[in-house]
């Protein structure tokens, strides 16, 4: 049973534009939610967080979007660099749990 | 200077072996984990230590076992290895217990392959 779900395996971006990266889950519990970027060969590193009491966290070009009552967060870039190509997971934890993560999207920024 | 280290990157093996996987953190973390990553790209815990405290088991064969010597190492051992063990195991670290406002900081990977 998939907690947390990214629908999209891959997207393609152009360098420049936004880019989107979803994530749902069916988990009304989890209070606090991550996004984790990682490259090939390497584990993944910690991007930005988002608290359940909050619906928006800006960090830089990146900007993550809660909306509680659909169980959704997305990941904006803005703008997308080809550096930014890499495979972006969801995270989301609640109170005596741990971390459980999304399967991943794998964006591709075009230059 | 690598905050989470883990060795080997990469081990091949024959089914029916047993071998171990090692990881230190260096950031004075309290918290270190094992998840594992299958086919399907799903990271997964597979176990978790506070203060050398095991603190989650997740549903893990009893052949996987992992030993926390100090708060700085979680090595895994595997024993009777099997084919469907191949993934790629990563080891993190965290300040605290899993919670609001932490996040883990991982090593990279090593990618197990069972002939």
């Amino acid at each position: 049973d998939q907690q947390v779900k990214q629908n999209s395996p891959s997207l393609s971006v152009q360098e420049g534009r936004i880019s989107i990266l979803n994530c749902d889950y069916t988990n009304s519990m989890f209070d606090y939610f991550l996004w984790y970027k990682k490259y090939p060969a390497e584990g993944p590193t910690f991007l930005i967080s988002i608290s359940s009491i909050k619906d928006k966290n800006e960090d830089g070009r990146f900007t993550v979007f809660l909306n509680k009552s659909a169980k959704h967060l997305s990941l904006h870039i803005v703008p997308s660099q080809p550096g930014d190509s890499a495979v972006y997971f969801c995270a989301a934890f609640s109170r005596g749990q741990n971390f459980v993560f999304g399967p991943g999207t794998r964006l591709s920024v075009l230059p | 200077d690598t905050a989470v280290s883990q060795t080997p990157k990469y081990l091949v093996t024959q089914m029916g072996n047993d071998k171990s996987i090692k990881c230190e953190q260096n950031l004075g973390h309290d918290t270190m984990y094992w998840y594992k990553q299958d086919s399907k790209k799903f990271l997964k815990i597979m176990f978790s230590y506070n203060n050398k405290e095991l603190i989650i088991n997740e549903t893990v064969p009893n052949r996987f076992s992992p030993k926390s010597p100090d708060k700085a190492h979680l090595n895994l051992h595997i024993n009777s290895l099997e084919l469907g063990d191949s993934a790629v195991y990563f080891c993190a670290s965290s300040q605290s217990r899993p919670g609001a406002g932490t996040e883990a900081f991982f090593g990279q990977g090593t990618r197990l392959t069972v002939v």
